[in-house]
């Protein structure tokens, strides 16, 4: 099973809609949970991260993760063609010696105007 | 503040031909990464250098050695090309040795015939 799971789509939306984008992982260990956007041609940037449990909010996004069933999610409201992405969740372990960033295989998102 | 670069952009090499990938950094960041992005596969880590001195590998080293120079720059080396290695490949930074903050290169897009 690998460490995250992440349903690549394609995902179509029209503007304005809510957008959910979900990712599992299977490893308790993992305390840093972050979502990755990445335009066509380019390298991915941080869009938002959460440690341990809750939602975070930031504008349009929300980030929630769920520990006890091991589930992340990203929720856009009032989705613009802008947010027309690939999206990446990944995950970070806590402790020492931990340096690797595992993503998910990412979820193709066009919002149509 | 040019951030994170790549150089070359684009690049075709026969089976056998070896090439260097540069990535500088000017973000004064600790720890630097290569990965590769394949369709259906994700964001796959190669190595990654937590500091100045120290270089590891990653999930998938074959075929590939790294230098990090000073601590501005990580290079990535193909030795002896394979079809295999046909990819998009991305450097990145991160400040801390806990990465989960990572900034992304625009990428260098590989194809080895």
């Amino acid at each position: 099973q690998k460490e995250v799971e992440q349903d690549p789509g394609p995902l179509s939306v029209p503007e304005g809609a809510i957008v959910s984008l979900n990712c599992t992982y299977s490893n308790s260990a993992f305390q840093y949970f972050m979502w990755y956007r990445q335009y066509s041609r380019k390298g991915p940037e941080l869009l938002m991260y959460t440690y341990s449990s809750g939602n975070k909010e930031d504008g349009r996004f929300t980030a929630q993760v769920d520990k006890s069933s091991k589930y992340i999610s990203l929720f856009i409201r009032d989705s613009q063609p802008s947010d027309s992405a690939t999206y990446l969740c990944a995950v970070w372990p806590s402790g020492a010696g931990s340096y690797q960033l595992t993503f998910g295989k990412g979820t193709k998102l066009s919002v149509i105007p | 503040n040019a951030g994170v670069t790549q150089t070359p952009k684009f690049q075709v090499l026969k089976t056998g031909q070896s090439m260097t990938l540069q990535c500088a950094q000017d973000m004064n960041h600790n720890s630097m990464y290569w990965y590769r992005q394949d369709p259906g596969m994700g964001l796959r880590l190669i190595y990654y250098s937590a500091s100045e001195g120290t270089t590891d590998k990653g999930e998938v080293p074959n075929g590939y050695n790294v230098s990090r120079l000073n601590k501005r720059e990580f290079s990535l080396r193909l030795e002896s090309a394979a079809p295999s290695q046909t990819s998009v490949y991305f450097c990145a930074s991160s400040e801390q040795r806990e990465g989960y903050e990572q900034y992304f290169g625009p990428g260098t897009r590989l194809t080895v015939t």
